[in-house]
């Protein structure tokens, strides 16, 4: 199994340009995750979704835009990128149990993306 | 071995010591919690996790504290290796919700 694969793996974009990063796990998870992770910032949780069809915000979304339209799939877009949104950007995806809590939570590689 | 007091962002220790690496948590209601290993290039990967209804949990030459009185975690790692030099994170996770992440500890092992 391949878990969580995350394309592509580096990006430079342009201020203003458009784009969309994609997320595809093959675990059934029902929960799925994008974090930015930045220098002595840790990971910050940007949007997630708890199924197919939905999405919510997290800790930091501004500027971001996410869509679940299969289950196994999570995209990330950013309508005009602006430097600040320089990052190494992170999908992980898990399962709740009986109990809520998140179990089984799995990270992909990451996205190095760069705005200039 | 070596210890750190309450998240310090750099912990430094020599092949074969054994590492401490403490973590605060904010939220009461989180009732699981983990620890994450973060290698230079890579996503995060699991070491360990413990629930609420626990104080300690052992894995292989790692070992997880909980202190649910003063919101404290702390992995200890036996033995450490070279290998053993990543960025590690806790994470929390109150009932229903995305896990929240500490701001993390980089371990370095000199041999």
């Amino acid at each position: 199994n391949a878990g969580v694969t995350q394309t592509p793996k580096f990006r430079v974009l342009k201020t203003g340009q458009s784009m969309t990063l994609l997320c595809a796990q093959d675990m059934n998870h029902e929960y799925m995750y994008w974090y930015r992770q930045d220098p002595g910032m840790g990971l910050r949780l940007i949007h997630y979704s708890v199924g197919e069809g939905t999405t919510a915000k997290g800790e930091v979304p501004d500027g971001y835009n996410v869509s679940r339209l299969k289950k196994q799939n999570f995209l990330l877009g950013l309508e005009s990128a602006a430097p600040s949104q320089t990052s190494v950007y992170f999908c992980a995806s898990s399962y709740v149990n009986w109990d809520r809590a998140n179990y089984g939570y799995t990270f992909g590689s990451g996205t190095r993306l760069t705005v200039v | 071995g070596e210890s750190v007091g309450l998240h310090l962002p750099t912990l430094s220790v020599q092949e074969g010591d054994n590492s401490i690496i403490n973590c605060a948590y904010s939220n009461s209601a989180s009732d699981y919690f983990i620890w994450y290993k973060q290698e230079s290039g890579k996503g995060p990967q699991f070491i360990i996790d413990i629930r609420s209804n626990m104080d300690k949990r052992q894995g292989q030459r790692v070992t997880v504290l909980l202190n649910k009185t003063v919101k404290h975690l702390s992995l200890q790692i036996a033995a450490t290796q070279p290998g053993d030099s990543a960025v590690y994170f806790c994470a929390e996770n109150p009932a229903g919700t995305a896990l929240i992440f500490g701001k993390g500890t980089t371990l370095s092992v000199s041999s």
